[in-house]
């Protein structure tokens, strides 16, 4: 069974710009939760989506934005990038279910400059 | 504020020796509980998980110890192995939210298992 998988890998983007990054859950998940780490914060919750609507939201400003498609795919998009946005998202998808684990992605690292 | 810690950012184990790695929550609602472990330029992955009715729960060389009163949980990991070097995340969620569950993460514990 395929894992997670999060594209890209790594991401250098100026600040101002926007950027979208994706996420391909487990085959049968229909949760898709996004996490920023960086080393001081260590993971923050940015919202979760299950069947393509927005079900749990962390407390991010409205730069950050996401969606889910009818196959459980789901992107990210953060606008108007601040050095501060520097940090890996992870993807992590579920049954969705209560109690069901969370299965992570390798993140895509975000480095703004 | 951190309602859920981990207030060692690090440990050093021999190999062979037990590894204990604790977590401390503060909010009363959290009732359910899980173990992730990280390695560089990965995503965490689930270990173990443990809800409020039981105090204990085994899988192999994994163990969580969940003591409500204190609000604390610990994993042991025996025998340790070098393999089991990487950063140990506490995670926790109100599981009584149902479908609904936000999980809630301490900022990690770096274990190095040493040969």
């Amino acid at each position: 069974k395929a894992g997670v998988t999060q594209t890209p890998r790594y991401l250098i983007k100026t600040r101002g710009q926007q950027v979208t990054l994706s996420c391909s859950p487990i085959s049968g998940h229909r949760s898709v939760s996004w996490y920023q780490q960086t080393p001081g914060q260590g993971l923050q919750f940015l919202f979760e989506y299950f069947s393509e609507t927005q079900r749990n939201k962390g407390n991010f400003p409205g730069r950050f934005s996401g969606r889910q498609f009818s196959n459980s795919r789901s992107e990210m998009n953060v606008s108007t990038l601040e050095l501060g946005d520097s940090a890996l998202y992870l993807c992590a998808s579920s049954l969705g279910i209560g109690g069901s684990p969370l299965h992570f992605g390798n993140g895509t690292r975000l480095t703004v400059t | 504020d951190q309602q859920v810690k981990q207030n060692s950012p690090s440990l050093s184990v021999q190999e062979g020796r037990i590894s204990i790695l604790n977590c401390d929550y503060t909010n009363s609602m959290f009732d359910y509980f899980l173990w992730y472990k990280k390695y560089p330029a990965e995503g965490p992955t689930f270990l173990i998980s443990i809800s409020s009715i039981k105090d204990k729960n085994e899988d192999g060389r994994f163990t969580v110890f969940l003591n409500k009163s204190a609000k604390h949980l610990s994993l042991h990991i025996v025998p340790s192995q070098p393999g089991d070097s990487a950063v140990y995340f506490c995670a926790a969620s109100p599981l009584n939210a149902g479908n609904n569950r936000k999980l809630i993460w301490g900022l990690g514990t770096s274990l190095a298992v040493n040969p």
